[in-house]
């Protein structure tokens, strides 16, 4: 069974560097096939991609916030940290981690997902 | 980036009446490897999103009979054939063929 659980500071201050980390569990990410994908929701907004890494260390950002967004995994730990710098309060989101994985002929987007993380960037 | 147009924002519906999701992308969403990597993700209030389908038409487990995904090239559809209380929520579609992913804008389906 795979879970994902994200954890990290509720609250920020502007210019702060916020690190968020992904738990899961039922996968391992050691391998091209599989994936970790970063997802932010603002309050009332769509869903907005940031950031995904692979088992083989493959990276990609969203153009974006790619100067600003850093994407790291731990396989001994089985987790996945997303650092942002320079933290504004239009960054104010719900953040969420999901799994994705490659089977057969096709690669599967984000079919688990954690349940979220709110942060508030605030003076 | 690849934009992707959902319609129409908001969809009132009376349960047990059909509803129609559109979404539109700036370029066709077929993949180098042959695949269309177009999602729907489910997100009822105060819940992480759910997919629904994946690669156009293909319905995750779990998911009831009563959704379904159809389209191609740059024109794809949401159908919900009896719409039931338990379906309110907001609908995304999301591409992941073209670099940077991208969502549709959402579309709320509410009960009239």
């Amino acid at each position: 069974q795979i879970t994902l659980k994200e954890s990290g500071p509720t609250l920020v201050k502007p210019t702060q560097t916020l690190t968020l980390t992904c738990t899961f569990s039922g996968f391992s990410l050691t391998t091209s096939g599989v994936g970790v994908g970063w997802i932010r929701q603002p309050p009332g907004k769509a869903l907005e991609w940031l950031a995904l890494t692979y088992g083989n260390d493959d990276k990609r950002y969203s153009p974006s916030l790619k100067t600003r967004l850093t994407i790291t995994k731990d396989t001994s730990k089985n987790q996945v940290v997303l650092t942002m710098t320079n933290m504004d309060p239009v960054d104010t989101a719900t953040y969420y981690c999901a799994h994705k994985r490659f089977e057969g002929s096709s690669w599967y987007y984000f079919d688990y997902w954690g349940q979220g993380t709110l942060v508030t960037v605030s003076s | 980036d690849v934009v992707m147009t959902q319609s129409p924002l908001s969809l009132p519906v009376t349960l047990g009446q059909p509803a129609s999701i559109s979404c539109r992308s700036s370029q066709g969403l077929v993949h180098s490897d042959g695949n269309t990597y177009l999602n729907w993700f489910q997100q009822r209030p105060g819940r992480s999103p759910r997919r629904l389908i994946y690669n156009v038409s293909n319905r995750d487990s779990g998911v009831p009979d009563r959704f379904s995904g159809s389209g191609s090239g740059t024109d794809f559809t949401l159908k919900i054939s009896r719409v039931e209380a338990e379906d309110v929520g907001v609908y995304y579609c999301m591409q992941g063929t073209h670099w940077p992913l991208t969502f549709g804008g959402g579309t709320k389906v509410e009960i009239k």
